[in-house]
């Protein structure tokens, strides 16, 4: 079984507070994650990712915590702002595929409000 | 400015009618895509090639099919849209590492 779950469909947040998005899991054979940020009428573009090596990967406002034994993932920011308001997809490569072939969870939509 | 470009941002097809959406990368990769993205069901594969003349079948292939003849090119054909194919298109390419480079996406409306 190779899925990824985002179980919250929308999320809602104050700016300047932390919007905290979660990903789960279901094959412990997943090394690599992604999360991917889309905007209405736009393509998804790559946020941030991590590799099961480490278990917090930061750039800038943006933070994944990775958490093998709960096969667990979050992304983290801090502070949000109105711009980061769009859909977040967490994502990781097919197991046993071609390579660079990711699945994706159904995405959170993030609305940080002014 | 490295781009995918998806050739049309809105179609509206009449059920039955086949319809072809083109997908252009101008960075050399191999790996190209075609996703279906619909509201809670997030971003679904529908075809994959790794190579020129090369496909593969990706998790709802039904009803669609492929076409890459150029590097470059990726083409997703819907052989006789219907309107449960309605969605938002999206194709993707990649070197081969996973930091995929999607397209704006294309709207199509079956009507």
């Amino acid at each position: 079984d190779q899925q990824v779950k985002q179980n919250s469909p929308s999320l809602s947040v104050q700016e300047g507070r932390i919007s905290i998005l979660n990903c789960d899991y279901t094959n412990s054979m997943f090394d690599y994650f992604l999360w991917y940020k889309k905007y209405p009428a736009e393509g998804p573009t790559f946020l941030i990712s991590i590799s099961s090596i480490k278990d917090k990967n930061e750039d800038g406002r943006f933070t994944v915590f990775l958490n093998k034994s709960a096969k667990h993932l979050s992304l983290h920011i801090v502070p949000s702002q109105p711009g980061d308001s769009a859909v977040y997809f967490c994502a990781a490569p097919r197991l046993g595929g071609s390579q660079g072939n990711l699945i994706f969870g159904k995405g959170t939509k993030l609305s940080v409000k002014p | 400015d490295v781009k995918v470009t998806q050739s049309s941002r809105y179609l509206v097809k009449r059920t039955g009618e086949k319809v072809f959406l083109e997908c252009v990368q101008d960075m050399d990769h191999e790996n190209m895509f075609w996703y279906r993205q619909d509201p809670g069901l997030g971003l679904r594969l529908i075809y994959f090639s790794y190579d020129v003349k090369m496909k593969e079948k990706g998790d709802i292939p039904e009803g669609y099919s492929v076409s890459r003849e150029k590097k470059e090119r990726f083409s997703l054909i819907l052989e006789s849209a219907s309107t449960n194919q309605t969605s938002m298109y999206l194709c993707a390419s990649s070197s081969g590492d996973f930091g995929y480079t999607f397209g704006s996406g294309t709207r199509l409306t079956v009507v």
